[in-house]
């Protein structure tokens, strides 16, 4: 069974924080993303990643950075945690063109 | 930012009803409309992918048409169970680039409760 895997379900950070969010597939996808969900908001793209290496802004990167080294991994990075950056994150992964596989997220808390 | 509209934002239905919801996109450098089907505490899982203008599509009591040159598909449950409680979201495709056809937008769902 293919999977997307995210390290931590439920995570409490203190505000000023360097926060790693980590995701792991197996299937060898191209493509992974980071998404963030807020009541009202429904998800929104944070980060993107087409290769190793390469990633793209989403529409909200500000006070995020990724990082991609091997394929199969891709890492957001919360410089310095904030309480607005309290939200629960998704990442995904796709083969080009195709639909995603998502994560079972983690919820995140700033305090 | 490309805009996806989902109506209603919510709805509240009575087991066995019937129901629909609607998905609107920009009709221009279309590639594909995904719905996502998403339950509480669990991870969105895929419910469709349609790429042609006129599509329909159909899993089980729960299906999809397309409309690409107007912008709009709608999602149709038959005979809604509490196990169909659920947000539903629709995501567009632009293939407009490669690096494009990469990336979803989303809708912000429609929430559909069913009531025994």
């Amino acid at each position: 069974d293919v999977k997307v895997t995210q390290s931590s379900r439920y995570l409490v950070k203190r505000t000023g924080e360097k926060v790693f969010l980590e995701c792991v597939q197996d299937m060898d996808h191209e493509n992974m993303f980071w998404y963030r969900q807020d009541p009202g908001l429904g998800l929104r793209l944070i980060y993107f990643s087409y290769d190793v290496k390469m990633k793209e802004k989403g529409d909200i990167p500000e006070g995020y950075s990724v990082s991609r080294e091997k394929k199969e991994r891709f890492s957001l990075i919360l410089e310095s945690a904030s309480t607005n950056q309290t939200s629960m994150y998704l990442c995904a992964s796709s083969l080009w063109g195709n639909g995603y596989t998502f994560g079972s997220g983690t919820r995140l808390t700033v305090v | 930012i490309l805009n996806v509209e989902q109506s209603p934002q919510s709805l509240h239905v009575q087991e066995g009803d019937s129901t629909n919801f609607t998905c609107s996109f920009p009709s221009s450098n279309f590639y594909a409309l995904h719905w996502y089907r998403w339950e509480t505490a669990k991870s969105p899982e895929a419910l469709f992918v349609m790429t042609l203008n006129g599509d329909e599509k159909k899993k089980g009591r729960i299906s999809a048409t397309l409309n690409t040159k107007e912008g709009y598909s709608y999602l149709y449950i038959k005979g809604s169970q509490p196990e169909d409680s659920a947000t539903y979201l629709c995501a567009f495709k632009r293939g407009s680039t490669l690096l494009a056809l990469s990336r979803l937008y989303f809708g912000r769902g429609t929430q559909l409760t069913v009531w025994p």
